[in-house]
């Protein structure tokens, strides 16, 4: 079956700073989902991206869909970016498959 | 805001209850899915239906059941809960289950105690 790994399963920044999420699948990419599960439990959609590259703002994201992984940068970092960053793939059923997701810390 | 509404936003309730969730999707979205987030097993997928009709099946208990109306809103019953029912539950909705974007609405806290 489809699994979803994701790295690093933490991350701590300081404020300004940029950083890279990675989501690596076993399986052909078909719809890759990015979200930000605020500290409030709130899923976030930040993008559908099953390939190419989209930005929105200081996130973006570049899904590399012959190899099987997906990127989410953020750039200058903010303590609202703090939370638990997720990708997901979408089994062929429609479901969504999550990984275990990224926590991140952004310290003033 | 995404759009998908869930109610309620918390319930505590005793081991070997029943409890009711309810979920409205957004205007338009014929696809409703359950998820469950926990802290030993993450975000798990559930139950999916699409326009009244049950379309796939997750990791759900026997004890789990739901359903979606004709007005698409879904609900999701728990019984005889347990300890490890306590979780955040999730609903999702899309326009048709193909691939496409799922919104996801704010979710129920459930405590077990």
């Amino acid at each position: 079956g489809i699994q979803v790994e994701q790295s690093p399963p933490d991350l701590i920044l300081q404020e300004g700073a940029n950083s890279t999420l990675r989501c690596n699948f076993s399986d052909s990419v078909n719809n890759l989902q990015w979200f930000h599960q605020n500290p409030w439990g709130q899923l976030i959609n930040l993008f559908y991206i099953p390939s190419g590259t989209k930005q929105n703002g200081r996130l973006s994201a570049t899904t590399v869909a012959t190899e099987r992984y997906s990127l989410l940068y953020i750039s200058s970092s903010q303590t609202t970016d703090s939370g638990v960053y997720f990708c997901a793939e979408r089994r062929s059923q429609g479901n969504l498959i999550f990984g275990k997701g990224t926590k991140l810390s952004v310290k003033p | 805001d995404s759009g998908v509404t869930q109610t309620p936003k918390h319930l505590i309730t005793a081991t070997g209850q029943r409890v009711t969730l309810r979920c409205s999707p957004r205007s338009g979205d014929l696809s409703v899915y359950w998820y469950q987030q926990s802290l030993d097993q993450g975000l798990q997928f559930l139950i999916q239906y699409y326009n009244g009709e049950e379309r796939a099946k997750g990791n759900i208990l026997e004890r789990f059941s739901a359903q979606q109306f004709p007005d698409l809103h879904s609900e999701l019953n728990l019984s005889s809960l347990e300890l490890g029912d306590s979780a955040l539950y999730f609903c999702a909705s899309s326009v048709s289950g193909r691939p496409d974007t799922q919104y996801f609405g704010p979710g129920t806290r459930l405590t077990v105690l």
